[in-house]
């Protein structure tokens, strides 16, 4: 069976401190897709990126930057600088042949 | 334009009445993907289509829930005798079926209340 566990119910921030976000993911498949997506309040679910089992290459993307480690069975996601804007709900998810299973989600707040 | 739409967003209804949602994707998406998602919750897989094959199903909550997708196009939900344990928002999602597994557009949702 998938599981996602994102263990941080909720994280509060100052702005312009960096955060990082723990995903860690059980699979038996081989091949594999992690997800992370943004809720912010107004609802709708916003990608953020994509990485299938084989890339353990880490990504930065502006101020974004996640971190796969195959040996852990963790991909975790860093706000760098962090700001108000960034206040979500953020979920890691985990796609293997026919379903996507989504973490609880980590609720960020950023304060001023 | 352009994204994922629902219809409707918002819909209230008395217990043991059916409910029908309607999901419009990505018009060259042909991969349709309907989920529920609870106060506090990640958003949980029900269903999913290519074209207008229903490809997972085992995953629908009971059998009150079905899903359609008659045309390859446009999907609906229904939940038939709807109980109050139904509550939830319903997100639909579209994506391009290649490379596989790419990433899913997901629509406003449809917040279903049971009273």
């Amino acid at each position: 069976a998938q599981k996602v566990t994102q263990a941080q119910t909720e994280i509060s921030v100052v702005e312009k401190e960096d955060v990082t976000l723990d995903c860690v993911y059980e699979t038996r498949d081989t091949t594999y897709y992690l997800f992370w997506y943004k809720q912010p309040p107004s609802g709708e679910l916003v990608f953020l990126i994509r990485r299938n089992s084989f890339d353990e290459q880490n990504e930065i993307s502006g101020r974004y930057s996640w971190n796969f480690q195959k040996s852990t069975s963790s991909f975790n996601f860093t706000i760098t600088a962090s700001q108000v804007v960034d206040s979500a709900v953020y979920f890691c998810a985990l796609s293997g042949l026919n379903d996507m299973r989504f973490g609880a989600g980590t609720r960020l707040t950023v304060k001023p | 334009d352009t994204g994922v739409s629902q219809d409707p967003r918002h819909k209230i209804t008395k217990r043991g009445q059916n409910v029908t949602f309607r999901c419009d994707p990505i018009s060259e998406h042909n991969r349709l993907y309907w989920y529920r998602q609870t106060l506090g919750q990640g958003p949980e897989f029900l269903t999913y289509f290519q074209n207008e094959a229903q490809l997972e199903k085992s995953r629908l909550l009971s059998d009150r829930f079905s899903a359609e997708r008659p045309k390859g196009s446009f999907s609906t939900l229904e939940i038939q005798r709807t109980e109050q344990g139904d509550s939830a928002m319903y997100l639909c999602a579209s994506s391009h079926p290649a490379p596989s597994y790419n990433e899913q557009f997901f629509g406003p949702g449809t917040r279903l209340t049971v009273l």
